[in-house]
């Protein structure tokens, strides 16, 4: 089965910093685009963004809303992507997924949450 | 940045009926080399993530079943459900992937009358 698998999320003080993990399984992921949305409680989909395969030089990029404070990575070898939250804001308080992308997101984790309070 | 505008926000349609969902998109989402239109379609219900339903404007993924439709080109799609079931109560999002950001309409949310 395919799957994706997020982890990492907690409880964090604005200013603080965090990151999630994506791990993935049942299909090849060293040649998948992987994306990150966030969604906060009753609230849509809002795009974070995206890792491009090493084919495509692991190219990200950002929703402005998050640009210079987070980052995405991977590393093809452990089959597991990563968002790193750094100079998090109580607005960042959200459920974080993340999704294959196949001609659309079609992969995607149960997700986790990021709560940032004091 | 592109802007994507869901209509309406919500809907009530009775059981059997058909309900349809707009997406609007501020420029076009038509790559002309390969002639496709950049939008996905998704469906989600109450603490789970979203489901692909299609990619492409119009191209139905594995499973989906058939009284789901999509259609539309350029700037102006819809999502179409022939016979309502009660199983479809969920949120309905597009999302366009013609250029990042990937943005995502802000949802209709779909019940039964």
């Amino acid at each position: 089965e395919e799957q994706v698998v997020e982890s990492g999320g907690d409880l964090v003080q604005p200013g603080g910093s965090l990151k999630l993990s994506c791990v993935a399984s049942g299909f090849t992921f060293s040649v998948s685009a992987i994306h990150w949305v966030r969604q906060a409680s009753g609230k849509g989909l809002e795009w974070v963004g995206r890792i491009r395969t090493k084919t495509n030089s692991y190219a990200t990029a950002y929703a402005a809303s998050v640009k210079g404070r987070f980052f995405i990575s991977r590393d093809d070898s452990k089959n597991t992507a990563y968002l790193q939250l750094n100079s998090l804001k109580t607005e960042d308080t959200a459920v974080y997924y993340c999704a294959r992308l196949n001609y659309g997101l079609d992969v995607w984790g149960p997700g986790t949450t990021v709560t940032v309070s004091s | 940045d592109i802007v994507v505008t869901q209509s309406p926000d919500s809907l009530a349609v009775s059981l059997g009926d058909r309900a349809t969902i707009n997406c609007k998109s501020s420029q076009s989402l038509l790559y002309s080399s390969n002639n496709k239109n950049y939008l996905a379609w998704y469906q989600q219900k109450p603490g789970q993530p979203p489901k692909l339903l299609f990619h492409w404007a119009s191209t139905r993924e594995a499973g989906v079943p058939e009284r789901f439709s999509a259609s539309g080109s350029g700037t102006e799609f819809s999502l179409t459900i022939s016979s309502l079931q009660a199983e479809d109560v969920a949120v309905y999002y597009c999302q366009q992937y013609y250029i990042t950001p990937d943005t995502f309409g802000q949802g209709t949310r779909l019940e039964i009358k």
